[in-house]
């Protein structure tokens, strides 16, 4: 049993490049979340998606885009890599009923120098 | 802004002792409650939630919730140096995403 995967586990980026953290789930979930989290800190929600083809922004939006084109599937790019991007990422997905739990991937841990 | 507030410890308990993590939330909409435990370098894992007033067991654990005062706390009997890791509070209402707090970290001395 997957639950949710995420690739790569870690990368290293220089600044101005651009790279897709991929995350998939087999659990059919219809809702999808990508967080951040900072060295002591909590996490950060970037972006969420409902379902397919519907996106929104979280809290820390800025510098990244997402889609899903898929159940399954919910990228996250980073199209112009900034040192203030470095951080470990998280990928969460969760059935919407009755406030179901999130269950999450277990990270891409992401550098830019 | 709705906001999750944790104590970010460390709090520091013997081997056997009963921890208590505590959390407050802003949002009066809030409907559902989490506890995450988080060891470093890994991802969240799901220990508890809880939707309705009053405690909720499993194992050595108890979630307690009470919405009037916009507090939630983690009870961990019988504490064990396993049990040290940093433990998240979450909330939610229903369609949105979870708000976490910062994180509680718990050590455990044998």
């Amino acid at each position: 049993n997957a639950g949710v995967t995420q690739t790569p586990k870690f990368r290293i980026l220089k600044i101005g490049q651009s790279m897709t953290l991929q995350c998939t789930q087999d659990m059919n979930h219809n809702y999808m979340y990508w967080y951040r989290q900072d060295p002591g800190m909590g996490l950060k929600l970037i972006y969420y998606s409902v379902g397919a083809g519907i996106t929104d922004k979280g809290e820390v939006p800025n510098g990244y885009n997402v889609s899903r084109s898929t159940t399954e599937d919910f990228p996250l790019r980073l199209e112009l890599a900034a040192p203030s991007q470095t951080s470990v990422y998280f990928c969460a997905s969760r059935r919407e009923q009755g406030g179901q739990p999130q269950h999450f991937g277990d990270g891409t841990r992401l550098s830019i120098l | 802004q709705k906001e999750v507030e944790q104590n970010s410890g460390p709090l520091s308990v013997p081997e056997g002792a009963i921890a208590s993590l505590n959390c407050t939330y802003s949002d009066r909409g809030s409907q559902s409650f989490f506890w995450y435990r988080q060891y470093s370098g890994k991802s969240p894992e799901l220990i508890m939630f809880i939707y309705s007033n009053g405690d909720k067991e499993d194992g050595r654990f108890t979630a307690q919730l009470n919405k009037a005062s916009q507090y939630v706390s983690l009870l961990i009997r019988d504490s064990q140096p396993s049990d040290s890791a940093t433990y998240l509070c979450a909330v939610n209402q229903a369609g949105t995403a979870l708000i976490f707090g910062k994180g509680t970290t718990l050590s455990v001395s044998s």
